[in-house]
């Protein structure tokens, strides 16, 4: 199984603060068709099922603001938010989709300070 | 908009088995991956296993030997049967479209209790 191993598990940052939350993977998973890293990111408020923010490692999904990005190649990988807002208190996974099983990190929780 | 609703008993007994269905609107299921993933209470989140529109499976090894996943065409829904359950299978269960998961039903809490 490839595992994915999330940091930090928790944050808590000021509004309008930079948030970076770090994704590493016991291998790396590159599709061959088109070269891209098969790493997703999720956002999960209490109570809510997850929310798809970007996949392959750094294409936004539709809708999403231009404050969440992804980046990152090989086994690590990160997600930003540029500048914390309210609404962005959740919980984060990064998942790869590359082979079975799927597996999720553990999550960070991130909140404001 | 594409929706998927979780159905099901909120409370299954040790050692009988869990049943949950899927019902899919605003799209069909003739096209896509179709996950189930799991939640326990206060934890994350786990991949069950998905059902490809044409029939394919792929389980998660953790729990292959006691997983069904099964689509209904006519009906636009996909199923899930996982047999013999504790209470380790106490958990939100989500379906969810494509891999990765675009879009998700609500999760459906089931309880494994006597």
């Amino acid at each position: 199984d490839i595992v994915m191993t999330q940091s930090p598990d928790s944050l808590a940052l000021s509004l309008g603060e930079r948030a970076t939350i770090n994704c590493k993977s016991s291998q790396s998973f590159l599709f061959s068709s088109n070269n891209k890293n098969c790493i997703a990111w999720y956002q999960q408020k209490p109570g809510q099922p997850p929310k798809l923010l970007i996949y392959w490692a750094s294409t936004r999904e539709s809708g999403v603001p231009d404050r969440f990005s992804g980046s990152g190649s090989g086994t690590d990988f990160t997600l930003t938010i540029s500048s914390l807002q309210a609404e962005d208190v959740a919980v984060y996974y990064c998942q790869q989709y590359y082979s079975s099983p799927l597996t999720f990190g553990g999550g960070t929780k991130v909140e404001i300070k | 908009q594409v929706q998927l609703q979780e159905s099901g008993p909120g409370l299954v007994k040790p050692s009988e088995t869990l049943s949950l269905t899927c019902t899919v609107s605003g799209g069909s299921i003739t096209s896509f991956h179709w996950n189930w993933i799991r939640q326990p209470p206060g934890k994350g989140l786990e991949w069950i296993g998905y059902i490809y529109y044409s029939g394919s499976t792929n389980y998660n090894p953790s729990l292959k030997s006691r997983v069904t996943i099964s689509l209904d065409t006519s009906k636009n829904q996909f199923s899930l049967r996982l047999t013999s359950v504790t209470a380790a299978d106490t958990a939100v269960y989500y379906c969810a479209r494509n891999l990765p998961g675009d879009y998700w039903g609500q999760g459906t809490l089931v309880t494994v209790s006597s």
